[in-house]
């Protein structure tokens, strides 16, 4: 089954500055690769995600690139302020499931 | 649009005891939902897929007569923990989808439950 690994698990930036998450999966057949954004004491929200047949999408500070060769995607937010501090998740879809890589901790200190 | 709601939000019971948890679709058909569970500062862990009118399917290591899946209708589905113990305590999560699932289908996901037993 599917697998998917998720670095760092903890990333502190300035405000204003660029966060990279990234996000590894080892089966090939998954091609739906969302990223979510979890604030305490709450479910799940979808920020961005990408499928199979594009490298690259965008949505103002938010993108994603993915690299199927290499089995491994990536959130890059530009620009950071304190609300995005939050726990980010990767996933990939597997057939009929979500599988989530292990999240990260993202805080922007003003 | 796509809104997903659970109640209760927060719940708190007694060791041995029985809780249900709902998820509705408020503004759309839900024919497929998930349960989640997620431990404290860890990922969340697929529990079960449910297709309105039919059983469940549980994921490896999931007992499915202590975590009953019951999607009724399009646009309910409910969890009861059965005879919860202290080691059953979390936050659940469900989703829905508003087709059939395929890969790459999005799910939205509910504001979660906050599970204790006492």
């Amino acid at each position: 089954g599917e697998n998917v690994e998720q670095h760092p698990s903890t990333l502190s930036v300035q405000e204003g500055d660029s966060a990279v998450i990234k996000c590894t999966y080892s089966d090939s057949a998954s091609n739906y690769f969302p990223w979510y954004k979890q604030e305490l004491g709450k479910g799940p929200q979808l920020i961005i995600d990408i499928r199979s047949n594009v490298g690259e999408k965008k949505d103002q500070r938010i993108a994603v690139t993915l690299n199927k060769t290499a089995k491994h995607f990536s959130l890059h937010i530009t620009e950071t302020q304190p609300e995005d501090s939050a726990v980010y998740f990767c996933a990939a879809s597997d057939t009929d499931k979500l599988i989530f890589g292990t999240g990260t901790r993202l805080q922007v200190f003003p | 649009g796509a809104v997903v709601s659970q109640h209760p939000s927060w719940v708190i019971c007694k060791s041995g005891t029985s809780v249900k948890i709902e998820c509705r679709s408020l503004d759309f058909q839900a024919t497929t939902m998930f349960w989640y569970r997620q431990f404290p500062k860890q990922s969340l862990m697929l529990m079960a897929t449910s297709n309105e009118g039919s059983k469940a399917t549980y994921e490896q290591g999931v007992e499915k007569d202590k975590f009953l899946i019951n999607h009724a209708s399009l646009t309910l589905s409910t969890l009861t923990v059965t005879s919860a113990h202290p080691e059953d305590s979390s936050f659940y999560i469900c989703s829905a989808t508003t087709a059939r699932l395929q890969a790459g289908d999005e799910q939205f996901f509910g504001p979660g439950t906050r599970l204790t037993v006492l």
